[in-house]
């Protein structure tokens, strides 16, 4: 079925360290893929997205690696401060059957960056 | 300001007395949608609506109804609320449903937090 998921529910790092969020879809055909920070008592905001025609998107201090022999995502932060410390959502993009499409929600890690 | 207003932001009701959450986006989008977010189970669709008049069930419709009189305004209704339904609800909208990358991000509203006695 289809399925998004997070290894780590809980991930804490020192300030100025990288860090590294991972996520598994199960979904083969899933052409598109999301990751959403979400601060505490706030929606979901669009970090960084990625096609499945390619395997790496960067951003600013963000990138995005996209492996789909293995069906795997990550998010790595780059020197991540204080103001990272959030829930990360991954998603991804999936066809229905009506003929349009839906985002559907890995269930988050928390990542804390301890100062 | 680009942005989606959801209202209210937190309500506590009682079993069966029937409410509404509205939404409203000013971007022009498309599509919008609704999410309930429970701790452990992230962030799952409710309904979702690829334009006026035109709305559908996402995974967990059972107990909410939804309408789309107009582009703008997405509203979520509990007929007959009941305490299972105690969630966090985001409402999102999109240009189209999906694909393409950094122009078509779903924009979430900054949620309601509902409580069913």
């Amino acid at each position: 079925g289809e399925s998004v998921g997070l290894h780590l529910p809980t991930l804490s790092v020192q300030e100025g360290d990288n860090s590294i969020i991972n996520c598994a879809y199960s979904n083969s055909a899933s052409d598109y893929f999301i990751w959403y920070k979400q601060e505490s008592g706030k929606g979901p905001q669009f970090i960084i997205d990625i096609r499945s025609n390619m395997d790496k998107r960067q951003g600013q201090r963000v990138t995005v690696l996209l492996n789909k022999t293995v069906k795997h995502l990550s998010l790595q932060i780059a020197a991540t401060q204080p103001g990272d410390s959030a829930v990360y959502f991954c998603a991804e993009n999936l066809d229905t059957q009506g003929g349009s499409e839906k985002l559907v929600f890995g269930k988050g890690t928390k990542l804390t960056v301890n100062p | 300001e680009a942005q989606v207003t959801q209202n209210p932001r937190y309500l506590i009701t009682v079993t069966g007395k029937k409410l509404t959450v509205t939404c409203s986006q000013n971007m022009n989008h498309e599509y919008m949608s609704w999410y309930r977010q429970d701790p452990g189970l992230g962030l799952r669709q409710i309904y979702y609506s690829m334009n006026v008049e035109v709305t559908d069930k996402g995974d967990v419709p059972e107990g909410y109804k939804v309408s789309r009189k107009e582009k703008r305004n997405f509203p979520l209704i509990l007929e007959s609320p009941s305490p299972n339904q105690t969630s966090l609800y985001f409402c999102a909208s999109s240009l189209v449903a999906g694909a393409i990358p950094s122009t078509d991000t779903q924009y979430f509203g900054p949620g309601t937090r509902l409580t069913v006695l």
